[in-house]
């Protein structure tokens, strides 16, 4: 089972507008990531934020993280056509150390 | 800085071949991670080395898949007699293994995407 998703497939938006990816994961972590990953690249990680905090900011990034309802938010403000990309929440697993990736969110910035 | 490279790129091969894809960690970097990425399943974990020993390889099929890491500076994962479900792209990752998984930043190479005819 999927310990770790994103809410949405895909979605799209206009350069410029701002966006926000939502993720939730069913397990007590010590952290939560998330990683970027453009066509034919990698993953990225692009913040990580540990379970004591609430939130990390990264450029026009922005990270929430909230324990009580076990979910994550990733919002990215003045979108460009370089944030298309899917992105991928990931977490790991106190009890056994292991590290999930959700199945990602396609983002499409349309210029 | 190179970050982790994967070669080949691209890898085609008949049903029933072997495959071995190569992946070269970050200097320094002590935990390597092999995972598999296809659209329907996304991405899986395969298995994961530090300083070279075999952690945790939960997530490899049991049958005709191995890895290995012979040195710190690369690691091989082998695919035997290849069936066409085993297409997709294989992602090697590293990081600096010295926090938790969860705590730790995994630097990903570019992937080999292989296709089994």
């Amino acid at each position: 089972s999927q310990l770790a998703e994103e809410n949405l497939w895909a979605l799209s938006v206009h350069e410029g507008e701002s966006v926000t990816v939502n993720c939730s994961y069913k397990t007590s972590i010590t952290a939560l990531q998330w990683y970027r990953q453009k066509s034919g690249e990698g993953p990225a990680q692009l913040i990580l934020i540990r379970s004591n905090e609430r939130e990390k900011r990264n450029g026009r990034l922005r990270a929430t993280l909230d324990t009580s309802s076990q979910s994550s938010s990733l919002s990215i403000t003045a979108t460009r056509c370089e944030d298309t990309a899917v992105y991928f929440c990931a977490t790991d697993d106190t009890g056994y150390q292991n590290f999930y990736f959700g199945k990602g969110t396609s983002l499409t910035v349309i210029p | 800085n190179a970050g982790v490279i994967q070669t080949p790129r691209h890898k085609v091969t008949g049903k029933g071949q072997e495959a071995t894809l190569w992946c070269e960690p970050i200097s320094g970097h002590s935990a390597v991670f092999w995972y598999r990425q296809t659209i329907v399943q996304g991405l899986e974990f395969l298995t994961y080395f530090r300083n070279q020993a075999p952690i945790d390889d939960s997530g490899m099929p049991k049958e005709r898949f191995s890895a290995q890491m012979p040195n710190q500076s690369h690691s091989t994962l082998k695919i035997q007699s290849t069936q066409p479900q085993d297409s997709a792209v294989y992602l090697c990752a590293s990081s600096s293994g010295l926090g938790g998984r969860g705590q730790d930043t995994q630097y990903f190479g570019p992937g080999t995407r292989l296709l089994v005819l």
